[in-house]
């Protein structure tokens, strides 16, 4: 089945600079990439996908780019603010039937001011 | 904004005890996932359930476990003899169709087993 990893664990920012987490992915066939904020005693909240047959995506502050290739996928965070401070889970899901979405074990990002 | 949403937000039980947790999907999606997430660990699937029935299960979803839509609009999770290694928070997900797109998930219900 599909494993994704993500890295780093932790980062820690100061107020204003870039935050970059990488993720890797096993199952060539995933093609749908959704990145999650999870803040504390909250759900995980989607805030930006990227599908297999697009290299880039951008919404605002933040970026998400794959590497079909190599199985791997990045999430940027522009001009960070306090606010940005969440854990942020990568994914990866198939297109069968049914889907479902297997998740990185997380990145703790905290932005200090 | 459309959202999922679940009950209660916190649960203890004791050992043993059987425990339902609730949801309300999206009124318009049609598949609904359970995941859990033990303390400080990643989101783990649990189960996904369209057209009435369980389409998929992870290898954690054994037979403590079991899922219903009992009247259109609420999905439910049922643990028959909690032990104290399902204290987790559970989240219940929902997406639209039979397209790849993303899930919505709810803020999910912490249960506590003592």
């Amino acid at each position: 089945g599909e494993n994704v990893e993500q890295h780093p664990s932790t980062l820690s920012v100061q107020e204003g600079d870039s935050a970059v987490i990488k993720c890797t992915y096993s199952d060539s066939a995933s093609n749908y990439f959704p990145w999650y904020k999870q803040e504390l005693g909250k759900g995980p909240q989607l805030i930006i996908d990227i599908r297999s047959n697009v290299g880039e995506k951008k919404d605002q502050r933040i970026a998400v780019t794959l590497n079909k290739t190599a199985k791997h996928f990045s999430l940027h965070i522009t001009e960070t603010q306090p606010e940005d401070s969440a854990v942020y889970f990568c994914a990866a899901s198939m297109k069968t039937s049914y889907d479902k979405v297997i998740f990185g074990p997380g990145t703790s990002l905290s932005v200090i001011p | 904004e459309p959202e999922v949403t679940q009950t209660p937000s916190h649960q203890v039980t004791q050992m043993g005890q059987e425990v339902i947790l609730r949801c309300v999907p999206i009124s318009n999606h049609l598949y609904f996932y359970w995941y859990r997430q033990i303390l400080g660990q990643k989101v783990e699937f649990l189960v996904s359930f369209y057209n009435n029935e369980i389409s998929e299960k992870s290898e954690i979803f054994d037979d403590q476990f079991s899922v219903e839509r009992p009247d259109g609009s609420n999905f439910t999770l049922k643990i028959r003899s909690t032990k104290l290694e399902d204290s987790a928070m559970y989240f219940c997900a929902s997406t639209l169709e039979d397209r790849v797109t993303e899930a919505f998930f709810g803020q999910g219900t912490r249960l506590t087993v003592v």
